[in-house]
């Protein structure tokens, strides 16, 4: 079974534009989370969509949105980036049900000057 | 207090060494453990997974849960400089999916050949 893809895997952007991030999680999972990962702040939940909905959402200012398709690939968005948005923002996915646990991609890597 | 307190290390031994992770937590609602393993500029990979109490034995990584105490611990035998990497401990608790999962922040191990 092919795993949790994200692209793009590296991006460059500056401050006050926007960006938008991809993932595939994997065959059969429904549940798409995003996290950002950062030295200071370790690895810090932004929201989970299940079916297309927005299942839970972390403590994440409303620049950062999402949104899942039929096929349960996700995106994500973050707008007016700041310096402090630099991060690897990674993606998992799980079947979503009860204490399944969740499979990681290998993350976006995101520099903002 | 963090709900999952993990040292950061970092944590060097000579290989060969067996090695001693351990994570500490408050809420006795969690459930399901988890251990992963993160090698730099990539995403968490799933060690070891455990439901309540107990041990759980995958060749040379051995996860333990004692609830009684909070605490959990994995142990590495025989290390080797491919298990250098940084490992989260993870834990969900009892009813909840995946996405409420609580991360500790991370250990840095260093194995010496």
């Amino acid at each position: 079974k092919a795993g949790v893809t994200q692209t793009p895997r590296y991006l460059i952007k500056t401050r006050g534009q926007q960006v938008t991030l991809s993932c595939s999680p994997i065959s059969g999972h429904r549940s798409v989370s995003w996290y950002q990962q950062t030295p200071g702040q370790g690895l810090q939940f932004l929201f989970e969509y299940f079916s297309e909905t927005q299942r839970n959402k972390g403590n994440f200012p409303g620049r950062f949105s999402g949104r899942q398709f039929s096929n349960s690939r996700s995106e994500m968005n973050v707008s007016t980036l700041e310096l402090g948005d630099s991060a690897l923002y990674l993606c998992a996915s799980s079947l979503g049900a009860e204490g399944e646990t969740q499979y990681f991609g290998p993350g976006t890597r995101l520099l903002v000057l | 207090q963090k709900e999952v307190e993990q040292d950061p290390g970092p944590l060097s031994v000579p290989e060969g060494a067996i090695v001693s992770l351990n994570c500490t937590y408050s809420n006795s609602a969690f459930q399901y453990f988890m251990w992963y393993r993160q090698y730099s500029r990539k995403g968490p990979e799933l060690l070891m997974y455990t439901y309540s109490s107990g041990n759980k034995e995958d060749g040379r990584f051995t996860a333990q849960v004692d609830k009684s105490s909070k605490y959990i611990s994995l142990f590495i035998r025989d290390s080797q400089p491919s298990d250098s990497a940084t490992y989260l401990c993870a834990m969900i608790p009892f009813s909840s999916s995946a996405s409420k999962i609580i991360f500790g922040s991370g250990t840095r191990l260093s194995i010496r050949p």
